[in-house]
Formats: structure tokens, C-alpha cells, sequence
């Protein structure tokens, strides 16, 4: 079936430093893939998403693109702000399945 | 504010007992997921509905059980309640059904249920 594996938190950053949450994914056909963002007593929220290889996903300074040939969707920012905290989780949808595949969950945490 | 509201916020009961968590889809949205999210599970689909019918099954369990009403909001029954099924449980909308792979989905706020 499908999966996404993400890098291993917490990520911890000193303000302004350049992130990278690295993501994987397994999945038949074509998904399209997205980034969510979840911050502390909330739901999550869209961040970014591709839909299709070599699209690239962007919102609030944060960018993804959707590589095919390493089954790869990496978020990166270039410079992080306290208020980026928050737990980051990569998805798909529309592999081998609709079911929405998530991953475990990397959570960033940014020091003034 | 998402638009997805859930209802009750905090819910704390006793092994053996059965809860109903309720879920308002955004205003036009036809499709509701649910999600158990846990410390040691992560974020796991549990089912899908499209406007009224069951439309995907995750890892949702047979104590469990969902619906979706003609106005559209949904509910997940959990019943015969373990000290495992302490979670977080989210709905989440989406305006189109499951062929739609790029539709976002729209979180709520969560429902924490602890059984105790």
C-alpha cells in the first residue's frame, strides 16, 4: 500500500535558520502530495501541495517540489521564525488508493 | 477557522462505555474523513463519507461506526471503549469525493477523548 516516511523530530532551529524536513513517499500511479501543518491545540492545515512531477508547492516562504525520480517531497524555508513552531506532516492521496496516506509528524520547534 | 466545527471539545469516559463524536462539514463540503491521531500511531485514516454513503475504510476498528446525515454532518460511534482508544480523533471536509485526489481537506479542532 502507500506510505510516507518522514524525518524524525523534534527539529530544533535557532531563528532564522534555513529548514529542510525531509519526505518520502511508496505509492502506484500518480498522487498528488501536500504538506500540513498542525500548530499546538489545533486541527491541521493545508501548507502547500503538487499535484503533479516537478510542481512546486509554495505558501508563507515555505517550498516543496514534487520529485518523481526520488519519490521525494522535502519542505524547506529559508529562514524560520519562532512562529513557524508547529508539527509538519507530509501526505498523499491518489496512489494505489484515495485513501489519504499521512506521516508520522516532525515537529519544529524555533528559539529566538 | 477552518469552517469544520466538532463537537464536544473534551470527552472523558470509562472502559466499556460508548461515545458519539459529532462533525459539521464546511459550508458545501459533500465529503467528511475521520482521523485518530495518537501518540504512538500517528495521524491514522479511519473513513470516509460522501454526501450520505460510505465512500473509503482505513484502520478503523469494528467498535467503531460512522455516518453521515442528509444535512451533511457526520458522526463516529465508539463503542466497548479501551484505555487504548485515548486519542485525538479529527474530522476533516473536502468539497468533492475520492476521485478528487488534489482536493485539500479542512480539518477541525478535535475531539480528545480519554477512557479511563
Amino acid at each position: 500500500g502507500d506510505s510516507v516516511t518522514q524525518m524524525e523530530g523534534p527539529v530544533t532551529l535557532s531563528e532564522e535558520a534555513f529548514l529542510t524536513i525531509n519526505c518520502t513517499y511508496t505509492a502506484t500511479g500518480y498522487p498528488s502530495l501536500f504538506w500540513y501543518v498542525q500548530y499546538p491545540g489545533e486541527g491541521l492545515q493545508l501548507l502547500l501541495k503538487a499535484t503533479k512531477a516537478d510542481d512546486k508547492g509554495s505558501n508563507k516562504g515555505f517550498e516543496a517540489t514534487y520529485r518523481k525520480e526520488t519519490t521525494s517531497f522535502h519542505l524547506e524555508k529559508g529562514s524560520v521564525q519562532v512562529s513557524d513552531s508547529a508539527v509538519y506532516f507530509c501526505a498523499l492521496r491518489g496512489g494505489g488508493s484515495y485513501i489519504p496516506t499521512f506521516g508520522r509528524g516532525t515537529s519544529l520547534i524555533v528559539h529566538p | 477557522d477552518s469552517g469544520v466545527t466538532q463537537t464536544p471539545k473534551h470527552l472523558i469516559t470509562a472502559t466499556g462505555q460508548r461515545v458519539t463524536l459529532r462533525c459539521s462539514p464546511r459550508s458545501g463540503d459533500l465529503s467528511v474523513y475521520w482521523y485518530q491521531q495518537s501518540l504512538d500511531q500517528g495521524l491514522q485514516f479511519l473513513i470516509q463519507y460522501y454526501n450520505g454513503e460510505e465512500r473509503a475504510k482505513g484502520n478503523i476498528l469494528e467498535r467503531f461506526s460512522a455516518q453521515q446525515f442528509p444535512d451533511l454532518h457526520s458522526e463516529l460511534n465508539l463503542s466497548s471503549l479501551e484505555l487504548g482508544d485515548s486519542a485525538l480523533y479529527f474530522c476533516a471536509s473536502s468539497v468533492a469525493g475520492e476521485t478528487s485526489s488534489y482536493n485539500e481537506q479542512f480539518f477541525g479542532p478535535g475531539t480528545r477523548l480519554t477512557v479511563l
